[in-house]
C-alpha cells in the first residue's frame, strides 16, 4: 500500500490567494483527519470525517477554511483567502473505523504564505 | 491552551541509557496514544492504551496508563540513535471525539 498521499508537498503562495491541499487516504480506511502543525500551537486537529461525512469541525479556525470529502478516496482542505498566519505543515491522516485509534499520517504539506 | 502536558520538553541522552517521557491530562481520557515523528515527516503510531493500569511493550519501548487514566509514561530501554525524534501523546475524551495531541518531547540520542 502506498500509504496516505498528500499533495503538494510544498506550497508557497502570496497572501490573499486561494490554496487547496489534497489527500488520498489508505484504501479501506473510513476515517480521515486534517491536522495543522506549527511551532507555537503544536499539532491541532482541524476536521475529522467518517464515511465521507464531517463529524467534528470544531478545530477549523475560521470561515476561510473549508474541507470536503466527495468520496472515500479523496479529500481537500481549502484556504481562501490565505494569510501569513496560515503558514504551517498540514497533515492528513486516515484510520479504520469510527474512532481515532491508530492513525496513518501522510508526509504533510508545508505551506508558506508570504 | 494545551489539554495534554508532556515532560520533559526535550531530552538528550547517551546511547544505551534508559529514559522516560510523561504525558498528563487534567481530565479522564477515553484512549491514550503514543506517536513518534521524525523531522519533516508525518507521525508514526507506536501504541494505544485504553484501560486504567494498562501497560504495553514493543521492542524496547514500554508505555503505561495510570489507574485514573490521566497520566501515561513512555519508557525506552537501552536507547539507540534510531529512537531519536519527537514523541507525542494523543488522546480522546470520548470515542472518536475531541482528539488532541500534546506538545511533544524532542529526544536526541548521542552515539
Amino acid at each position: 500500500d502506498a500509504g496516505v498521499i498528500q499533495s503538494p508537498r510544498h506550497e508557497v503562495t502570496e497572501m490573499g490567494q486561494e490554496v487547496t491541499l489534497r489527500c488520498k487516504p489508505i484504501s479501506g480506511h473510513n476515517s480521515l483527519f486534517w491536522y495543522r502543525q506549527t511551532m507555537m500551537r503544536g499539532l491541532e486537529l482541524l476536521i475529522y470525517f467518517n464515511n465521507n461525512v464531517p463529524i467534528d469541525d470544531s478545530g477549523m479556525p475560521e470561515d476561510r477554511f473549508s474541507a470536503k470529502m466527495p468520496n472515500a478516496s479523496f479529500s481537500t482542505l481549502k484556504i481562501q483567502p490565505s494569510e501569513p498566519r496560515d503558514s504551517a505543515v498540514y497533515f492528513c491522516a486516515s484510520s479504520l473505523g469510527a474512532a481515532s485509534y491508530e492513525q496513518y499520517f501522510g508526509p504533510g504539506t508545508r505551506l508558506t504564505v508570504t | 491552551s494545551q489539554e495534554l502536558e508532556q515532560s520533559p520538553q526535550s531530552l538528550i541522552v547517551q546511547e544505551g541509557k534508559n529514559l522516560t517521557i510523561n504525558c498528563t491530562s487534567s481530565k479522564t481520557l477515553y484512549g491514550l496514544y503514543w506517536y513518534k515523528q521524525k523531522y519533516g515527516e508525518g507521525l508514526i503510531f507506536l501504541m494505544m492504551l485504553q484501560k486504567g493500569g494498562e501497560e504495553k511493550s514493543h521492542e524496547k519501548i514500554t508505555a503505561k496508563l495510570d489507574e485514573k487514566k490521566q497520566q501515561s509514561s513512555l519508557h525506552i530501554t537501552a536507547s539507540q540513535p534510531s529512537h531519536a525524534g519527537i514523541y507525542l501523546c494523543g488522546a480522546d475524551r470520548s470515542m472518536g471525539q475531541n482528539f488532541v495531541f500534546g506538545p511533544g518531547t524532542r529526544l536526541s540520542v548521542l552515539p
